[in-house]
């Protein structure tokens, strides 16, 4: 099992540009969600989802859209880059939303310009 | 006022000594305690869980967490240099959605 995957590892973009950050897991689990680390903050939620189909807000998910097609996969979509939005992204998944365990991913720079 | 307040350090300890990390919280409805480890740009990894008040114990690992005070404690003995990582605590309770509040983490250095 490779676990839960991220792509890319290291992006740079500037104000106003758009990107999708991928995440994907092959262990079969239906809760997966997207936080960001930023120094003095610890991890934050952007958005979460139950299962294929369901997406819901985090503490954090202004500037950001996910969806999930798939069980897999739960992109997270920067819709217009700033500069605030400059920070490391995780992606986690747990068997169900009441799972003590959540498995990260290893984790996307991304920088802001 | 944060859900979850930790103690950023830096912590830095001889290879060999006990080493305490601690976090306080204001939410009495939180009963999922974890505590996860970091290395450095890697994802968080689960270390321990706890459910509710007491004591739990994993090799060099005690976790503890006193519900009376809103404070959980991670005790690591005979600490090693591959202990040098970054611990998050966390914690989740039913009427939240069981959303992880995370401790923004202390980091920790072990000398050897």
């Amino acid at each position: 099992n490779a676990g839960v995957t991220q792509t890319p590892k290291f992006q740079v973009l500037k104000t106003g540009q758009s990107m999708t950050l991928q995440c994907a897991q092959d262990m079969n689990h239906e809760y997966m969600s997207w936080y960001r680390q930023d120094p003095g903050m610890g991890l934050r939620l952007i958005h979460y989802s139950v299962g294929a189909g369901i997406t819901d807000q985090g503490e954090v998910p202004n500037g950001y859209n996910v969806s999930r097609s798939t069980t897999e996969d739960f992109p997270l979509r920067l819709l217009s880059a700033a500069p605030s939005q400059t920070s490391v992204y995780f992606c986690a998944s747990s068997l169900s939303r009441s799972s003590y365990e959540q498995y990260f991913g290893p984790g996307t720079r991304l920088t802001v310009t | 006022q944060k859900e979850v307040e930790q103690d950023p350090g830096p912590l830095s300890v001889p290879e060999g000594a006990i080493v305490s990390l601690n976090c306080t919280y204001s939410n009495s409805a939180f009963q999922y305690f974890m505590w996860y480890r970091q290395y450095s740009r890697k994802g968080p990894e689960l270390l321990m869980y706890t459910y509710s008040s007491g004591n739990k114990e994993d090799g060099r690992f005690t976790a503890q967490v006193d519900k009376s005070s809103k404070y959980i404690s991670l005790f690591i003995r005979d600490s090693q240099p591959s202990d040098s990582a970054t611990y998050l605590c966390a914690m989740s309770a039913l009427n939240t959605g069981n959303q992880f509040y995370f401790g923004t983490g202390t980091s920790l250095t072990v000398i050897p």
